[in-house]
């Protein structure tokens, strides 16, 4: 049972323009839901985070979006360059009584064409 | 401290092997996590560290697979008679109670033949 589900496996902009990655969940429980970015070969970097109290936090070109009763959040990312072209995961961070492990999304794969 | 460290980067195992991977966290970082990524999927959680004390293992996590934190700074995850369906990318990450994310690591990529 995926508990942290993002639909779309792919995704392909224009550079300069927005990139908008989805992600939806199941647990009401989570605390933190966080977006890593990951190359080929690498371990995930981390990007941003949004605290389940909250609705928006914005980090320069990122920008995360959580919509409570939807259950959904989304990164948005602008103007895309294409540095940005990798894997973006989404991950759930479980709360202390689940030692704040995180549950992942299957990532969807951005590229940013020139 | 640079990060995160695991090693080796690549390991080729034949089935039936004993491997054996280390992982260095951010010095501080009482947290330690390991994670598990096949091709197309997310990490997995395999377990999970508090300083010394592992605190949850995964049903992911067979017998054949061990992970230790001796004195509660670097660890090992250990996997005996190899399987192919091992093969995987193991990723470790750390961090602490007053930061909100997981610092990870390069990642060990195995690979059973």
């Amino acid at each position: 049972d995926q508990q942290v589900k993002q639909n779309s496996p792919s995704l392909s902009v224009q550079e300069g323009r927005i990139s908008i990655l989805n992600c939806d969940y199941t647990n009401s429980m989570f605390d933190y839901f966080l977006w890593y970015k990951k190359y080929p070969a690498e371990g995930p970097t981390f990007l941003i985070s949004i605290s389940s109290i909250k609705d928006k936090n914005e980090d320069g070109r990122f920008t995360v979006f959580l919509n409570k009763s939807a259950k959904h959040l989304s990164l948005h990312i602008v103007p895309s360059q294409p540095g940005d072209s990798a894997v973006y995961f989404c991950a759930a961070r479980g709360n202390a009584g689940n030692n704040r492990k995180l549950i992942w999304g299957l990532g969807t794969s951005l590229a940013v064409n020139p | 401290d640079t990060g995160v460290s695991q090693d080796p980067r690549h390991k080729i195992t034949k089935r039936g092997q004993n491997v054996t991977f280390r992982c260095d966290p951010i010095s501080e970082h009482n947290r330690l996590y390991w994670y598990r990524q096949t091709l197309g999927q997310g990490p997995e959680f395999l377990t999970y560290f508090q300083n010394e004390a592992q605190l949850e293992k995964s049903r992911l996590l067979s017998d054949r697979f061990s992970a230790e934190r001796p004195k509660g700074s670097f660890s090992t995850l250990e996997i005996q008679r190899t399987e192919q369906g091992d093969s995987a990318m193991y990723l470790c990450a750390s961090t602490t109670s007053h930061v909100t994310e997981a610092f990870f690591g390069q990642g060990t990529r195995l690979t059973v033949v």
